[in-house]
This record gives structure tokens, sequence and C-alpha cells, in this order.
């Protein structure tokens, strides 16, 4: 079975690191972009940025841009978003998903989500 | 960035209608228009891609149209398990961004 399972859900203080954790398996890793998707509470989708876990190529977008770093460990079929100063305005879930296929930038394949909750 | 306009924000229908979501793009992007639903508490599911193809097991009463700046999403027939926020996705450049989402609920 081809998916996505993400590490669980984090309670941090506002200026602490975290990183984050999205474990492929049930396919090739290093073939597919990996990327990252905000949800604000009670908000839509932000995408973040992508990942391609073969070479690390990454792309991220602009409001995500030096907020967040996204990195790969294809060795272990990986992908991780991590912070290193956490504010309160970054309490949200965030989903990895696998893009279905090349030149097909839709996201195939989901992970369950991470809850990150800020608060002093 | 592209900027991803869905509406309506929000629509009740009754089981067995024919429920119409659109979704306007602020410049071309041709046909790189991607539909999700997205039910509570759970991760997004991607259900047609490239406008008009159905992802492989999707139901057939979902369908989507369009091209160039303005994309057409359908459920020929409402079922009382498609209660869901519906949300569009571009990718014709970086960075890819959603439309602000449709939550169905059933009148």
């Amino acid at each position: 079975e081809v998916q996505l399972v993400q590490s669980g859900a984090e309670v941090k203080k506002p200026g602490e690191s975290l990183k984050i954790s999205c474990k492929g398996s049930g396919y090739s890793f290093t073939s597919y972009w990996i990327g990252w998707v905000r949800q604000m509470p009670g908000k839509g989708l932000e995408w973040m940025g992508i990942i391609h876990p073969g070479d690390s190529d990454t792309r991220y977008s602009p409001s995500f841009q030096g907020q967040v770093t996204i990195s790969a460990d294809k060795s272990i079929s990986t992908a991780y978003l991590q912070w290193s100063s956490l504010k309160a305005s970054d309490t949200a879930m965030y989903y990895c998903a696998r893009q279905a296929a090349a030149g097909i930038g839709a996201f195939d394949i989901w992970g369950q989500g991470t809850m990150v909750t800020v608060s002093s | 960035d592209i900027q991803m306009t869905q509406s309506p924000s929000s629509l009740s229908a009754s089981v067995g209608d024919r429920v119409t979501i659109t979704c306007q793009a602020s410049q071309d992007i041709s046909d790189y228009l991607n539909w999700y639903q997205q039910k509570p508490g759970k991760a997004p599911k991607l259900l047609i891609y490239d406008a008009s193809i159905l992802e492989t097991g999707v139901p057939s009463r979902f369908s989507g149209s369009g091209s160039g700046t303005d994309f057409t999403f359908t459920i020929s027939s409402l079922q009382p398990e498609d209660i869901a926020t519906y949300y569009c996705q571009h990718y014709d450049n970086l960075p890819w961004t959603f439309g602000q989402g449709t939550k169905v609920e059933i009148k």
C-alpha cells in the first residue's frame, strides 16, 4: 500500500525549534516530489513548498521562504519540515503529500497530518 | 502569485441535486487545475486533475471542466457522503495555490 505516515502532534512554546516528519512507503520514494501544505485552524489549504527526495531539489512558496526548511533523507524514505523559532501563528495542521507524477502538479497521496500547537 | 477564487464559499443542497462550484484563476493557467475533497478532520483527497480527468476510484458523479481562467466542478447527484469542503488548486507555475474552499452541506 502506498502511504505517507507523519509524526505525531506537537505542543511547543514560542521560540522553540521543531522538526516534523513524513515517511513514505509502498513506492519508490526518490521518484516523486513531496510537498507540504499548511491548514490553520478553521481555514483553507496553503501550499508551502516541495522537495524531490532523489536530489533534494527544493522549491518554496515566497510566503514560507525563510520561515521553514524542507528537507529529506532518502536513505530512510522520509521528508521533513522544520522551524528554528516557532511563533504562535505557526499553530496549524501540516500535511505532507506526494506529487502524482512528473508533469502533473497534483497531490495524489496525503499523510494523515501533524497538528502543531505553539502556545506559551 | 496566481490567485484562485472559488464561488460560492458555501452551499446547501438536497440529496440528488446537481451541485456546481466555480474556480477562477487570476491569469491563464491552461488546464493545470485540480480539485480536492476534504471531509472534516481528514486529509484532502484528489478527485480531478488537469481540469477534467477523474482520479482512479473516484465516483463518476464528480466531474470537472474548463480551461484558461474559468473552471467548473460538478457533482451530478449529491450524496450524503459528499458533505465536505472542496478546493481547487492550480499548478501553472510556482507557487501552486489553492482556492479558499467551498463548503457543501445537505439541506
